[in-house]
């Protein structure tokens, strides 16, 4: 059974702060989505990355894939209020997509 | 060019009552998939099909829980005879391409189900 792990559970950090939040497997994936959810509504997707080892840059968010393809990194730098929200990480299984467990971060201004 | 839809946005049902749940994908694409997410947990995969086909129902329970996209119309998850336990939300996503591809799913803002 594949299933992937995030961590922190939860994070709250002040405005200003930098963070990363670790998805982590034992399985081989051959692509890895990141997605945010607010609350009352549906994931929306950040990024993919399909490269082991691959670095994807969105603005304030850095993201990584793992050079074995099984982990994956998000890192904010300078997190701000609205980056408040649940982060999930999803790995690309046969005809679905396995969803870790999630990362609920909250910025303070 | 329109997100996916779906409706109603929170439904409440009394105990063994039935719920229908429907999902609109993107226009172009032709694969749905459905999820149930629990408070402050991630998405679990319940049931994939394409056009009038089920692809892979293995996340479905089989009992009480069905699921289809006919040829004309939007995709039904349908739950029968509902319980206290059936109480999550139902994302439902749609993407252009399908097994064996990198893909991309887009969700749409779920369905809130609760039971009483």
């Amino acid at each position: 059974t594949q299933l992937l792990e995030q961590s922190p559970q939860f994070l709250s950090i002040q405005e200003g702060e930098n963070l990363t939040v670790y998805c982590n497997s034992s399985s081989v994936f051959s692509s890895l989505q990141w997605y945010r959810q607010e609350p009352g509504e549906g994931p929306v997707l950040l990024v993919t990355v399909v490269t082991g080892g691959e670095v994807k840059k969105l603005k304030r968010l850095t993201f990584q894939f793992g050079d074995a393809r099984k982990d994956s990194s998000l890192h904010i730098t300078a997190a701000q209020p609205g980056d408040t929200g649940l982060y999930l990480c999803a790995g690309e299984g046969t005809d679905k997509l396995i969803f870790g467990t999630g990362t609920r971060l909250q910025v303070f201004p | 060019n329109a997100g996916v839809m779906q409706n109603p946005r929170h439904l409440v049902r009394r105990r063994g009552q039935e719920a229908r749940l429907r999902c609109s994908p993107m226009k172009g694409h032709s694969h749905v998939y459905w999820y149930r997410q629990l408070p402050e947990e991630g998405l679990k995969f319940m049931v994939y099909l394409q056009k009038e086909n089920i692809i892979d129902e293995s996340g479905m329970p089989k009992e009480r829980f069905s699921a289809e996209f006919p040829k004309e119309g939007p995709s039904i998850l349908r739950i029968q005879q509902v319980v206290r336990g059936d109480s999550a939300a139902y994302f439902c996503a749609s993407s252009p391409l399908g097994t064996g591809l990198s893909y991309e799913q887009y969700f749409g803002p779920g369905t809130r189900l609760t039971v009483t």
